[in-house]
């Protein structure tokens, strides 16, 4: 168990719909780091939030946005959903803001799927 | 885009043989990281190799870095079915300080 919790662990639902993804960092990390993962574009980064601020921005489409809360929790709201959005998107996070240096702690993923 | 390209995409091996993996990269690094992915799960973090380094140590696992060919291996010695996974390699530029950019994974398959 990596410390890293997300919800829902799975989602169905149809096109041109808006979900959210939950993420709850270890204690103590402050950094959020959000990835897709689907079997054509293997693992992308999508963003990083470091103590509440944007502090890394990846592959991550207009139609996406993410936030991080005071109590560091992150959500990842994605809108008009399309099929080749599903995937599953994971949450990682780290104690310091640098991505290629701390060890990133990756949740057990969010399945997303668009019907 | 993708900065790591595993090699093989998929290795299959019995109990107690070592199972080796490559990964090349496309661009000066400061470091490469090793991570394994169990079926449908998280990455876990396995080992950092610094890009002063050329070989280091953890456990069964023996990493290998080539700066000037671009490649790392990674080495798992006397593997057992639990070894069963997917292998990552993943890059942090050193002109990008902010991103960790995964490769495309090596799927093991270790029988018993």
């Amino acid at each position: 168990d990596s410390g890293v919790t997300q919800t829902p662990k799975h989602l169905i639902t149809a096109t041109g719909q808006r979900v959210t993804l939950r993420c709850s960092p270890r204690s103590g990390d402050l950094s959020v780091y959000w990835y897709q993962q689907s079997l054509d574009q293997g693992l992308q980064f999508l963003i990083q939030y470091y103590n509440g601020e944007e502090r890394a921005k990846g592959n991550i489409l207009e139609r996406f946005s993410a936030q991080q809360f005071p109590d560091l929790h992150s959500e990842l709201n994605l809108s008009s959903l399309e099929l080749g959005d599903s995937a599953l998107y994971f949450c990682a996070s780290s104690v310091g803001t640098t991505a290629f240096t701390d060890t990133q702690y990756f949740g057990p993923g969010t399945r997303l799927t668009v019907l | 885009s993708q900065q790591g390209e595993e090699d093989p995409q998929a290795l299959s091996i019995q109990e107690g043989e070592n199972a080796t993996m490559n990964c090349s990269y496309k661009t000066s690094i400061n470091n490469l990281q090793w991570y394994r992915q169990n079926s449908g799960r998280g990455l876990v973090h396995l080992i950092l190799i610094r890009s002063n380094e050329r070989e280091k140590h953890s456990g069964r696992l023996r990493v290998t870095l080539d700066t000037s060919k671009k490649s790392s291996s990674l080495l798992i010695t006397a593997s057992r079915a639990a070894d069963t996974a997917s292998y990552f390699c993943a890059t942090g530029r050193s002109y990008n300080t902010d991103k960790l950019i995964f490769g495309t994974g090596t799927r093991l398959q270790v029988f018993p």
